[in-house]
């Protein structure tokens, strides 16, 4: 099972919008509703951001949304601020009923 | 409070097996799944494999089948990883991370980490 492809970086100014893309194939985020998203800061453990596609845990900023068309599954966060400067993954369940990460993006705040 | 703690920092040579737990506290469910997840220096993440902590039942990436052993002790609530055949290539922080009940890797609480560094 190969990562989800990712772009390995991103950047953008406080209060500017970006999107994360995570492609994969029909046999993981095409076929599931079961992608996730997770922002992990240097020597962190990972952090769920976003669930099932477009859900927020409890506790997660409103400014931090998901979507999903065919294969392709996307992280928008919106009014960007300083402390969203991190690594983000994506994560989808597979026909294996096995999981695979993205190859992770690295978000810069300008 | 939930809390789940790994064991201590592992130094193994090419050729041996690791070990790591992971015990997790505070919480009254006995049927949830644990993740194993890893780490390279400067790399991303990798999903290894998963365990029912009520059944027994795993699951593991088909790259470690045969190699990757998960196991749990009800009594102790305790999970572990053993990893065998090791080389330099599996230098990494090894995450354990508790599913929430919505399962699907929708995880609630992870694990400090684990160093595990293989080297001659």
């Amino acid at each position: 099972q190969s990562a989800l492809t990712q772009p390995a970086s991103m950047s953008g100014s406080p209060g500017q919008s970006i999107t994360i893309s995570c492609t994969g194939t029909s046999s993981d985020v095409g076929g599931y509703n079961h992608v996730s998203w997770y922002q992990q800061h240097p020597g962190k453990a990972p952090k769920l951001m976003i669930y099932e596609v477009s859900d927020r845990p409890s506790g997660v900023s409103n400014r931090f949304s998901g979507s999903k068309s065919g294969d392709t599954a996307s992280l928008t966060i919106s009014g960007l601020q300083a402390e969203d400067e991190a690594d983000y993954y994506c994560s989808s369940y597979t026909s294996s009923a096995t999981y695979v990460f993205g190859s992770g993006t690295k978000v810069t705040v300008l | 409070q939930v809390q789940v703690v790994q064991s201590g920092a592992e130094v193994k040579k090419p050729g041996a097996s690791v070990m790591v737990s992971c015990q997790a506290s505070g919480h009254t469910a006995t049927n949830y799944y644990f993740h194993w997840v890893r780490q390279a220096p400067g790399q991303g993440l990798e999903w290894m494999g998963l365990i029912n902590t009520y059944s027994g039942g795993q699951k593991s990436a088909q790259r470690f089948q045969g190699r990757l052993t998960v196991t749990r002790d009800t009594s102790t609530s305790t999970v572990y990883m053993e990893l065998s055949s090791l080389t330099s290539e599996d230098t990494a922080v090894y995450y354990c991370a508790k599913d929430s009940p919505r399962g699907y890797l929708t995880t609630d609480y992870w694990g400090q980490g684990t160093v595990v560094t293989v080297s001659s």
